[in-house]
C-alpha cells in the first residue's frame, strides 16, 4: 500500500525552528518528485515546496522563502522539512505529498497521494 | 495565498447536479490543466480529478471536470449525502514555479 506518515510537528515558539519528516512506503521513492503542503487552521490549502526526485530542483513558496528548506534521502526513503525562523501565520497542520509528471503530447502535474498530515503551533 | 478563485458555497439536494467553478490566469490555468481535490471533515485532500478531466480509478463517474481558457469548473451529478466537502482546485502556476490552490467550496447536501 502506498504511504505517507508526516512526523515532527510541535509547539515552538515564534522565531524558533522545527524539522518535520515524511516518511514514505509502498513505492519506488527515489522516481518521484516531492511535496509539502499546509492548510492552516479552518483555513483553505496552501502550497508550501517541490522537490525534484533527485533533490536537484527544489522550488518554494514565497511565504517560506529564505527561512524553510526541503531535502530529501532517497535511501532513507523520507522527505523533510526544515523550517527557520517560525512565525505564528506558520500554524498549520503540514502535508507531505506525492507527485506525479504524465505526459500525453504535453506535461501535466498533480499530487496523488497525500499523508494525515503533522500540527505545527507557533505560538509563544 | 489562494490564487485560484471559487465560490465559497454550493448546494443542492440529493440526485441534483451541482457545478462549481475556478478561475484562473494565463500563468496557470491558462497554461497548465487543473486538478481537484476532495476534502472531508478531519481527512487529507483525496485526488478527485486531474489533468482536467480524467478521474483516478476509484472515484464515481458521478464527478466530471472541464477546462476552458483560463477558467475550470467541477460537477457533481446525482450528487449523494457523502458528497459533501470542500472542494479545491489547483494547478501549477508557471510564474510563481509553484502549485496554485482555488480559494475551496463547500458543498452542502440539503
Amino acid at each position: 500500500e502506498v504511504q505517507l506518515v508526516e512526523s515532527g510537528g510541535g509547539l515552538v515558539q515564534p522565531g524558533g525552528s522545527l524539522r518535520l519528516s515524511c516518511a514514505a512506503s509502498g513505492f519506488t521513492f527515489s522516481s518521484y518528485e516531492m511535496n509539502w503542503v499546509r492548510q492552516a487552521p479552518g483555513k483553505g490549502l496552501e502550497w508550501v515546496s517541490y522537490i525534484s526526485s533527485s533533490g536537484d530542483t527544489i522550488y518554494y513558496a514565497d511565504s517560506v522563502k529564505g527561512r524553510f528548506t526541503i531535502s530529501r534521502d532517497n535511501a532513507k526513503n523520507s522527505l523533510y522539512l526544515q523550517m527557520n525562523s517560525l512565525r505564528a501565520e506558520d500554524t498549520a497542520l503540514y502535508y507531505c505529498a506525492r507527485d506525479i509528471l504524465g505526459s500525453g503530447g504535453y506535461y501535466y502535474y498533480y499530487m496523488d497521494v497525500w499523508g494525515k498530515g503533522t500540527t505545527v503551533t507557533v505560538s509563544s | 495565498q489562494s490564487v485560484l478563485t471559487q465560490p465559497p458555497s454550493a448546494s443542492g439536494t440529493p440526485g441534483q447536479r451541482v457545478t462549481i467553478s475556478c478561475s484562473g490566469s494565463s500563468s496557470n490555468i491558462g497554461s497548465n490543466t487543473v486538478n481537484w481535490y476532495q476534502q472531508l471533515p478531519g481527512t487529507p485532500p483525496k485526488l478527485l480529478i486531474y489533468n482536467n478531466n480524467q478521474r483516478p480509478s476509484g472515484v464515481p463517474d458521478r464527478f466530471s471536470g472541464s477546462k476552458s481558457g483560463t477558467s475550470a469548473s467541477l460537477a457533481i451529478s446525482g450528487l449523494q449525502s457523502e458528497d459533501e466537502a470542500d472542494y479545491y482546485c489547483a494547478a501549477w502556476d508557471d510564474s510563481l514555479n509553484g502549485y496554485v490552490f482555488g480559494t475551496g467550496t463547500k458543498v452542502t447536501v440539503l
